[in-house]
């Protein structure tokens, strides 16, 4: 299985400055066939289910505000939030879905600080 | 609008059984893969299982291989989940997750989950 970690658990930002969030996996997830990452990050708010953000490591899901955005390549990504709003108050998970079963990164918690 | 709904989770003593449903609306159902995702309250996300839309094929995680079957009625626009030989570590909120059409290992919509709780 595909490992994924992530960096930092833990992050408070301010609101309106940038939130960095790195992921990792464990072997590359780009199919040299089409040249695309297999690699997609979600949101949780408390109590609710994850939400698709990006996808392909840097296609925004539709309706997913454009200061999400995300970057990387092979095995190294990472999702930035360009200008921290309250409601971004959040754990954000990588995910690969490069080879079966499909694996989830811990978790970055992001606060407001 | 487009939904999940999950039912069926409830607290079952060990080695107990429990079938877990999950109700599609808003799109046509039939047309997408599904997946079933648990996770651990306060903890990370386990894929589980996956199903094609015309049920042709399954796959499973190694860790309920052989004790959880998916399944699903496109008439119905549910999808399964029957959970056999349950575990205290099987505890966990489960969510159904529609599979995205770029791709069936990714997830664009999921329910609100629902809560299985193994202890004797």
């Amino acid at each position: 299985d595909i490992v994924m970690t992530q960096s930092p658990d833990s992050l408070a930002v301010s609101l309106g400055e940038r939130a960095t969030i790195n992921c990792k996996s464990s072997q590359s997830v780009l199919y040299s066939s089409n040249n695309k990452n297999y690699l997609a990050w979600y949101q949780q708010k408390s109590g609710q289910p994850p939400k698709l953000l990006i996808y392909w490591a840097s296609a925004r899901e539709s309706g997913v505000p454009d200061r999400f955005s995300g970057s990387g390549s092979g095995t190294d990504f990472t999702l930035t939030i360009s200008s921290l709003q309250a409601e971004d108050v959040a754990v954000y998970y990588c995910q690969q879905y490069y080879s079966s079963p499909p694996t989830f990164g811990p978790g970055t918690k992001v606060d407001i600080k | 609008q487009v939904q999940l709904v999950e039912s069926g989770g409830g607290l079952v003593k060990p080695g107990g059984s429990l079938r877990l449903s999950c109700a599609a609306s808003g799109f046509t159902f039939s047309d997408y893969d599904m997946s079933w995702i648990r996770q651990v309250p306060g903890k990370g996300l386990e894929w589980l299982s996956y199903i094609t839309s015309s049920s042709s094929y399954t796959n499973y995680a190694d860790s309920v291989r052989g004790r959880f079957t998916i399944s699903r009625d496109n008439v119905k626009n549910s999808l399964y989940l029957q959970m056999n030989s349950l575990r205290a570590g099987d505890t966990a909120v489960y969510y159904c997750a529609r599979c995205a059409i770029f791709d069936r290992d990714a997830f664009d919509i999921w329910g609100q989950g629902t809560m299985v709780t193994v202890s004797s």
